[in-house]
């Protein structure tokens, strides 16, 4: 049964500052791999989306990439800002069939 | 398009009492997905449909819980009678097929449920 983790659960960082958020999923025969942010008392957006067979996507100071060898995926984003405080959540779907399987998420908070 | 829709955005009731949440998935959207998302468990599938025909509802709780997609543009969730355990927001998604265009996921704004 695939599972998603995500590591750190809650990050704060200073405006400016470039970070990291991390995904690892158990199973890596994945069909592609989606992040979403989540906005307090809000819905889900996805801010990217991954196919398998790709490493890479870009949008704006947003970048996610994917190992699917080793079970991870990462989403960089370049130049924090106060809104971009929100939850990250990452979720990989194992067949073009099957539903999302999602991770806890990554509250991120940037200090002005 | 006004993306997926959901209602009500908010619902209290009281234990014991039938609730029913609802929502209009993306025209031409042959998935449709409903999750739980609380603090302690995060987001749970609960049950999807592909083209209006449920496929796995092994998520759901328990016989309290039922959902009905009756046309390819309106889905149900029911839960009867409510606990106070329910309490949670209840997320409709939905998705194209693959391969057919962009086949991501899109999210309703959620029903924030509170059972007293």
């Amino acid at each position: 049964k695939q599972e998603v983790t995500q590591i750190p659960a809650a990050l704060s960082v200073p405006e400016g500052e470039n970070l990291v958020l991390n995904c690892s999923f158990t199973d890596s025969a994945i069909y592609n791999l989606q992040w979403f942010r989540q906005d307090p008392g809000k819905g889900l957006t996805s801010l990217l989306l991954i196919q398998s067979s790709q490493r890479e996507q870009t949008s704006g100071r947003l970048n996610a990439s994917l190992d699917k060898s080793s079970g991870r995926s990462t989403l960089y984003i370049a130049a924090s800002q106060p809104g971009d405080s929100a939850t990250y959540l990452c979720a990989v779907r194992d067949s073009g069939n099957t539903p999302l399987v999602f991770g806890k998420g990554t509250r991120l908070s940037v200090i002005a | 398009d006004a993306g997926v829709i959901q209602s009500p955005r908010h619902e209290v009731t009281e234990m014991g009492q039938e609730v029913t949440l609802r929502c209009k998935p993306i025209s031409g959207h042959d998935y449709l997905f409903w999750y739980r998302q609380t603090m302690m468990r995060g987001l749970e599938l609960l049950i999807y449909f592909n083209n209006n025909v449920p496929i796995d509802d092994s998520g759901m709780p328990e016989d309290r819980f039922s959902a009905k997609m009756p046309n390819a543009s309106f889905s149900t969730l029911k839960i009867q009678p409510s606990e106070p355990r329910d309490s949670a927001v209840y997320f409709c998604a939905s998705s194209s097929v693959p391969g057919e265009g962009h086949y991501g996921y899109t999210f309703g704004s959620g029903t924030r449920l509170t059972v007293v």
